[in-house]
């Protein structure tokens, strides 16, 4: 059974790097059919899908947020990463990892979510 | 970008009703449309893709419909375990953007 995990720091400075992980375990990152995603949600609010990447390394990128953020995937470690620069308090959310298949951009799998808390 | 437009915000509901929450696209999306299930504290589950696609595991009483800019989700025989928040989401074009969400309490 698929699994996906965030992992990293819950608190991260304003002007600062946010930075996630998230680990994929019951399944290879290298399957052909899936991208990988991430999307944030502000605490009590709505859905924002932030971008997706491919296992060979292409990227989708929500347009709001493309001047500060990098996806990559790390497939010797069955990883993918999220990196978002410039941080503000309009970044604290809870962002989860998700995987949707490359024909159909809808999430079938996520992870429990990681909450990002932007303050000094 | 398209916009994704939910309504009602929130619904009151009795066990064993049926309840429908709209979804409206800014602009046609054809049948690219999901819906998701998030109860307080964790993520998000698919129930429905290509608008009106049952989800594997999903019991049937849920149920999609419409396509182009208007769609629905219908919960028939509403149990407790439905009390959430739910979400549309468009497939169409990127970027992917989501509904405001309907909160549904029983």
């Amino acid at each position: 059974q698929l699994q996906l995990q965030e992992s990293g720091p819950g608190l991260v400075k304003p002007s600062g790097t946010l930075s996630l992980t998230c680990t994929v375990s019951g399944g290879s990152i290298n399957n052909i059919t899936y991208y990988w995603a991430w999307i944030r949600q502000p605490p009590g609010k709505g859905l924002e899908w932030i971008g997706s990447v491919y296992y060979r390394g292409s990227t989708d990128y929500n347009p709001s947020l493309k001047s500060r953020l990098t996806l990559s995937v790390d497939t010797s470690k069955n990883q993918f990463s999220l990196r978002l620069t410039s941080v503000t308090a309009a970044d604290t959310a809870i962002y989860y990892c998700a995987r949707h298949p490359a024909r159909w951009e809808v999430f079938d799998s996520w992870g429990l979510g990681a909450l990002v808390t932007v303050s000094s | 970008d398209i916009q994704m437009t939910q309504s009602p915000s929130s619904v009151s509901a009795s066990v064993g009703d049926r309840v429908t929450i709209t979804c409206r696209a800014s602009q046609d999306i054809g049948d690219w449309l999901a819906w998701y299930q998030q109860k307080p504290g964790k993520a998000p589950v698919l129930l429905i893709f290509a608008a009106s696609s049952l989800q594997s595991g999903v019991p049937s009483r849920f149920s999609g419909s419409g396509s182009g800019t208007d769609f629905t989700l219908t919960i028939n025989s509403l149990q407790p375990e439905d009390s959430a928040t739910y979400f549309c989401q468009q497939a169409n074009t990127y970027p992917l953007s989501f509904g405001g969400g309907t909160k549904l309490e029983i």
